[in-house]
């Protein structure tokens, strides 16, 4: 089955903490991408990775990190920095930044 | 204003009725994609349309360029449809990609 994985599915942290959500998809897509969603509002992109050792920052940024050292996985970290990380994050992955984005089942981060 | 927009923002229906969701945007596009969120989270495509419509199953969209108007159709409604219905489209800035996402409706269909 070929399909995108993110763990955990909830995750609670203490505020000051950074957290590491995984992104794994076996679908060989050249691009990833780190989506934050907060209620009432539109999906809005973190981070994003065209192709293996490249990523850019997306509209939101600021607070989180990113690596892309294997085509398949894509974690994101949230560092102490974000100011507002209670939040659910998805990641996406698309064949090249052309093509249709994939969605994975999401995580929901907790910050208190 | 937003980018792209949707309407309505919540729907409650009858099994059975006839739905249509519709998008607006206002940026030039490449596509747009049609999303269907369900309570536990995960995202699941629907349909990617340039032009014309499209259809599956009891679903059909359909995207005018001309007007930036796209609108989702929903065949004989049922319980099981209840989720948030996403409009996002793919934006073309300086060759970069990007996708711009609508605020989602809600859409409950009651039994």
């Amino acid at each position: 089955d070929g399909g995108i994985t993110q763990s955990p599915k909830y995750l609670f942290r203490k505020e000051g903490q950074n957290v590491t959500l995984s992104c794994e998809q076996n679908l060989n897509h050249d691009a990833m991408y780190w989506y934050r969603q907060d209620p009432g509002q539109g999906l809005r992109l973190i981070y994003y990775s065209q192709i293996v050792n490249d990523f850019q920052k997306g509209d939101i940024a600021e607070g989180y990190s990113v690596s892309r050292e294997k085509k398949e996985s894509f974690p994101l970290t949230v560092t102490s920095a974000q100011k507002n990380p209670t939040a659910f994050y998805l990641c996406a992955s698309s064949r090249d930044r052309v093509n249709e984005q994939y969605f994975g089942p999401g995580t929901r981060l907790t910050v208190t | 204003k937003n980018e792209v927009e949707q309407s309505p923002q919540n729907l409650t229906a009858q099994e059975g009725e006839f739905i249509t969701i519709n998008c607006s945007y206002s940026v030039g596009i490449s596509a747009l994609h049609w999303l269907q969120q369900h309570p536990g989270g995960g995202i699941v495509s629907l349909f990617m349309l340039s032009s014309g419509k499209k259809k599956h199953g009891r679903l059909i969209a359909t995207i005018n360029i001309q007007e930036k108007h796209s609108s989702l159709h929903i065949t004989a409604s049922h319980p099981r449809d209840s989720a948030v219905y996403i409009c996002a489209v793919r934006s073309v800035t300086s060759g970069t990609y990007k996708y711009i996402f609508g605020t989602g409706t809600r859409l409950k269909v009651l039994a």
